[in-house]
């Protein structure tokens, strides 16, 4: 039962446009949204992330935006840069604070 | 300041042996999660250790075991290896057991199970 989903598997930007990286979620039990960025042979990295009683955090160049009534958070990375392709994994946290559940995957090329 | 370490980077066993993987976590960080991530797939919960104590358990065969050392160290177990064992395992620490919002992951153990 995947309760976090990442739709997109990949995702191809101009070097300087807006990157949108989608994510969606079920469980209404989830009191942290993260967004963690991965290079191959490499862990994840923590990047950005949205307490559920918030619907925006901005950290520089990265902006997170949660919708709890359509369960639905997005990242925003303006400008992109070739730097910036890597893998995205959206990440959830319950609010029993134990376990993160994790979406497969959005896969990003910034073109230049 | 050292991030999470994990040994060994790389394994390879055959069926129905036994894997011993280690963690370190960042100075100062009580808890210490281990995640599997198979290809192609985001990581999936397995352990949550907070204090020695087991805090979380995900849906994983009791094969899985894992401890917490009193220096905060971890160690996954896993017997009798199969085939579909074969992933890279996480480990992650953080701040403090049930406030720690963020995960700070380690490279990683790459475990091919032939």
């Amino acid at each position: 039962d995947q309760q976090v989903k990442q739709n997109s598997p990949s995702l191809s930007v101009q070097e300087g446009r807006i990157s949108i990286l989608n994510c969606d979620y079920t469980n209404s039990m989830f009191d942290y949204f993260l967004w963690y960025k991965k290079y191959p042979a490499e862990g994840p990295t923590f990047l950005i992330s949205i307490s559920s009683i918030k619907d925006k955090n901005e950290d520089g160049r990265f902006t997170v935006f949660l919708n709890k009534s359509a369960k639905h958070l997005s990242l925003h990375i303006v400008p992109s840069q070739p730097g910036d392709s890597a893998v995205y994994f959206c990440a959830a946290r319950l609010n029993t604070g134990n376990q993160f559940y994790f979406g497969t995957g959005t896969s990003l090329t910034v073109i230049p | 300041d050292a991030g999470v370490t994990q040994s060994p980077t790389h394994l390879i066993k055959t069926r129905g042996q036994h894997v011993t993987l280690r963690c370190s976590p960042i100075s100062g960080h009580k808890s210490v999660s281990w995640y599997q991530q198979v290809l192609g797939q985001g990581p999936q919960f397995i352990f949550q250790y907070y204090e020695k104590e087991e805090r979380g358990r995900g849906n994983f065969p009791d094969r899985f075991s894992a401890r917490q050392f009193p220096n905060y160290s971890s160690e996954l177990n896993v017997n009798a290896l199969l085939l579909g064992d074969s992933a890279l395992y996480l480990c992650a620490s953080s701040s403090s057991g049930v406030e720690g919002e963020k995960l700070f992951f380690g490279s990683g153990t790459q475990l091919s199970v032939l």
